[in-house]
């Protein structure tokens, strides 16, 4: 079975702080796919990462895609309340069709 | 809008009673999802639709769930004599082929079944 663990599961900070969060896996995945999801909606994509060792940036998101192709972190710079949500990763299982994600980490950001 | 759109957004029931919850896919869009998101997890696959045809339904938890695609558009997923351990959001997502890496997958918004 192939797991996608997240970390931490909670993170609770101020406005302008920077953080990590963290996608681990035992398995080799050859993408992977971060998703935010807001109260009462379904997931957002945010990024494909493909390529080991691959950074992608989106504004203020860094996503980066481990060599091994087994983990992934997005860190996030001067973090604001807009970026309150559930992060999600998640990575194709058997084939383009079946999605497997991670529990999500849940971030806070205080004003 | 042009995006994924579920009805009802909220369902409650009772325990052993039946239920149908509705997806409508975004116009053109070949493949269809079907997911459930209990509390403090993530999505969870139960079914992919290619067309008309379930082309995996390896995820559907047992044979109480059962889902269509009649036409290739709507899709229906049913569940009968409902348990308190189905409660959850159940998530419809279409994208445009399913059949490559960057077919990206758009969500609706969910059914909230509430089981009591």
């Amino acid at each position: 079975t192939q797991l996608l663990e997240q970390s931490p599961q909670f993170l609770s900070i101020q406005e302008g702080e920077n953080l990590t969060v963290y996608c681990n896996s035992s398995s080799v995945f050859s993408s992977l796919q971060w998703y935010r999801q807001e109260p009462g909606e379904g997931p957002v994509l945010l990024v494909t990462v493909v390529t080991g060792g691959e950074v992608k940036k989106l504004k203020r998101l860094t996503f980066q895609f481990g060599d091994a192709r087994k983990d992934s972190s997005l860190h996030i710079t001067a973090a604001q309340p807009g970026d309150t949500g559930l992060y999600l990763c998640a990575a194709f299982s058997g084939g383009y069709n079946k999605l497997i994600f991670g529990a999500g980490t849940r971030l806070a950001v205080h004003p | 809008g042009a995006g994924v759109s579920q009805t009802p957004s909220n369902k409650v029931t009772e325990k052993g009673k039946y239920v149908e919850l509705r997806c409508d896919p975004i116009s053109g869009h070949t493949a269809l999802y079907w997911y459930r998101q209990s509390l403090g997890q993530g999505p969870e696959f139960l079914i992919y639709f290619q067309g008309t045809g379930a082309a995996d339904d390896s995820g559907l938890p047992n044979d109480r769930f059962f889902a269509v695609r009649p036409e290739g558009s709507v899709s229906t997923l049913k569940i009968q004599r409902t348990e308190r351990g189905d409660s959850a959001v159940y998530l419809c997502a279409s994208s445009p082929t399913g059949f490559t890496g960057t077919d990206t997958q758009y969500f609706g918004p969910g059914t909230r079944l509430t089981v009591l």
